[in-house]
């Protein structure tokens, strides 16, 4: 499967600030996700990172609030702005491909105080 | 609207014996389903999946199991060992490789020895 490295692992942030997480991938993939968990919740989608255009956002999510960056096939960047307390959260990245399946990062363990 | 459920939050069961964790989705387009593993402060590992052409999947001691008139799958972990405790989550793909997975709150199952 492809392999994802996903930084940083974990953060505490100050409310105010944004924090930008990255993920490299290993081989090119066409479909990247991000997604949140909440604690003690599922996964929920906050958008598509598609090469070439702008993210595709869930109900709920915008960009002001969580601009991403896809500049080629094996990088993403999700930024968290203007951060508060209810962002935290862990933060996780995914590809999908046809021939790795779905891979999903490590995560990023996002504290705000 | 939750398209996938796990109405069970948490799951204990005995060294050895079978594990059986319940997953039921709403969407009828979903196509691939897939079950995760997650521990704390990792992301989800993958585990096993079933297509929507299939009724049964097995790898090793894992079987997921898909029941689509009833829109109903489960995972048997057979047999249950103490490496096992995890939260558990089900998830499920419009469209195989090409869309996001919509996630299940997940079942935190423990294997007590």
């Amino acid at each position: 499967s492809a392999v994802i490295s996903q930084k940083p692992s974990r953060d505490i942030c100050q409310r105010g600030t944004s924090l930008t997480i990255q993920c490299q991938v290993d081989s090119q993939v066409t479909m990247m996700f991000w997604y949140r968990q909440q604690p003690g919740q599922s996964l929920t989608l906050i958008a598509t990172a598609n090469q070439g255009s702008e993210a595709t956002y869930e109900s709920g999510f915008v960009i002001d609030k969580f601009p991403i960056s896809r500049p080629n096939l094996t990088f993403s960047t999700l930024t968290v702005s203007n951060m508060s307390p209810e962002d935290s959260s862990i933060y996780l990245c995914s590809v999908a491909s046809a021939n790795y399946g779905y891979t999903f990062g490590s995560g990023t363990r996002l504290t705000v105080v | 609207d939750q398209q996938v459920k796990q109405n069970s939050p948490s799951l204990s069961v005995q060294e050895g014996r079978i594990s059986i964790l319940n997953c039921d989705y709403t969407n009828s387009m979903f196509d691939y389903f897939l079950w995760y593993k997650k521990y704390p402060a990792e992301g989800p590992t993958f585990l096993i999946s079933i297509s929507s052409i299939k009724d049964k999947n097995e790898d090793g001691r894992f079987t997921v199991f898909l029941n689509k008139s009833a829109k109903h799958l489960s995972l048997h972990i057979v047999p249950s060992q103490p490496g096992d405790s995890a939260v558990y989550f089900c998830a499920a793909s419009l469209f195989a490789g090409n869309t996001p997975l919509v996630f299940g709150k997940g079942t935190r199952l423990s294997v007590i020895a």
